[in-house]
Order: structure tokens, then C-alpha cells, then sequence
């Protein structure tokens, strides 16, 4: 069954410090998601993506962060800059048409000290 | 924001009774409703969905009720069993905008032999 991937798992790093989180999509999917969930606390949405641009992204997306969509494949989350309050699990999220399920892939818990 | 609620943040069933979970959402214009069951370390899973045209949907042990004139559902479970044990997301979107999702803060069921 097709699913969404994430990748690194985990990933450590300085405050400070640029970050890249990458995710492929399932292949035949055209809407593409990036959720966050701190410890502890509910899954929140950064932004969605279609048609190669941003079609919505919420207060805490603000300019340190961007996605990107490089090739046909992958599904990027960059940031820029890491604050120690950017620790959090990040979820990549997909779906084929609108209306339809989102599926997600298994994360990437970030920790940044 | 608290567009979306689960206000018990957990749950104890026996094996075999029946485990009901509850979300309200706030936001009228929310017409389609997910449930998510999540693992520690892993992305939500999605189980159900239910749209606003409909007030029930069933799929095998799992069915969601859907209020909405209490802005209510419910996800019912019926025999429970431990390896439903996890903690279970309600999610909700708008007809308008990116179909992004506004999660509740989860509940966590534990179902026990």
C-alpha cells in the first residue's frame, strides 16, 4: 500500500541553525501538508502546498520557514533559523483530490538545543 | 484556537464493552470530520470519516456519529479491543480553503484485557 515517507526520523541540532525536512508523497497525490505537534500538545498545521505554490499557511509558519517541492517526488520543509521552541515532531501530510483523506507520513521529531 | 475539543483527555475500557470518545468543534463552517489513532513515534493513522451531509458512517467495529446542531461526534468502538489501545485524534475541515486540518487535543484510550 502507498504511503507517505519522512525523512531523517530524528534529527539534532543547534539553535540557530538551518534545518531541512524532506517527505515524499504518496506518487499520485497533488496536495501536500506540513503539520507539527510539540510534546504534549495537539497536531497543528503549518501550511499546504498545491499546483507548486503555498495555497494556506497558518501563524506559526512565519518567514523562517519555506517549502519547496525540488523535483517530482519530494516534498521539502526548511528552517531557517532554529528556535529551541522548533522542537517538535513534524508530520507530512498528502492527499489526492480535495475532500479526501490525509494521509501522513510517520514524522520527524526535531530537537533543537 | 480551540476550534476543535476532546475534553477527556483519557479513557479505560474493558476488552469487549464498547468505547465511545467525544470531540465539539466551535467552527460552523467545518463540514468534514476525521478520526485519527496515533502511536507514540508515528504519524495519525486515519480510521473513519464522516461528512456533514451524513450523520453516521460505519466501517467494521468503528462508527461516528455526527451531531451537528450540538456541533458533536462521537467515535464509537464496539468490541474494544487492546491493540485499539492509542491515543485517538478528532480532526475537522472546511469546504473552504486547502482542506487543512484542525486536530483536538486527543484522547487516550486504554483498553484493557
Amino acid at each position: 500500500e502507498p504511503e507517505v515517507t519522512q525523512t531523517p526520523s530524528h534529527q539534532v541540532t543547534q539553535m540557530g541553525q538551518e534545518v531541512i525536512l524532506r517527505c515524499v508523497p504518496i506518487s499520485n497525490h497533488l496536495y501536500f501538508y506540513w503539520y507539527r505537534q510539540i510534546l504534549g500538545q495537539k497536531v497543528e498545521f503549518l501550511v499546504s502546498f498545491y499546483n507548486n505554490e503555498i495555497s494556506e499557511k497558518s501563524e506559526i509558519f512565519d518567514d523562517q520557514f519555506s517549502v519547496e517541492r525540488p523535483d517530482g517526488s519530494n516534498f521539502t520543509l526548511k528552517i531557517r533559523s532554529t528556535k529551541l521552541e522548533d522542537s517538535a515532531m513534524y508530520f507530512c501530510a498528502s492527499i489526492r483530490g480535495q475532500r479526501e483523506t490525509q494521509y501522513f507520513g510517520p514524522g520527524t521529531r526535531l530537537l533543537v538545543l | 484556537d480551540q476550534q476543535v475539543k476532546q475534553n477527556s483527555p483519557s479513557l479505560s475500557v474493558q476488552e469487549g464493552r464498547i468505547s465511545i470518545l467525544n470531540c465539539d468543534y466551535t467552527n460552523s463552517m467545518f463540514d468534514y470530520f476525521l478520526w485519527y489513532k496515533k502511536y507514540p513515534a508515528e504519524g495519525p493513522t486515519f480510521l473513519i470519516s464522516i461528512s456533514s451531509i451524513k450523520d453516521k458512517n460505519e466501517d467494521g467495529r468503528f462508527t461516528v456519529f455526527l451531531n451537528k446542531s450540538a456541533k458533536h461526534l462521537s467515535l464509537h468502538i464496539v468490541p474494544s479491543q487492546p491493540g485499539d489501545s492509542a491515543v485517538y485524534f478528532c480532526a475537522a475541515s472546511a469546504q473552504t480553503g486547502a482542506n487543512n486540518l484542525f486536530f483536538g487535543t486527543g484522547t487516550r484510550l486504554t483498553v484493557i484485557p
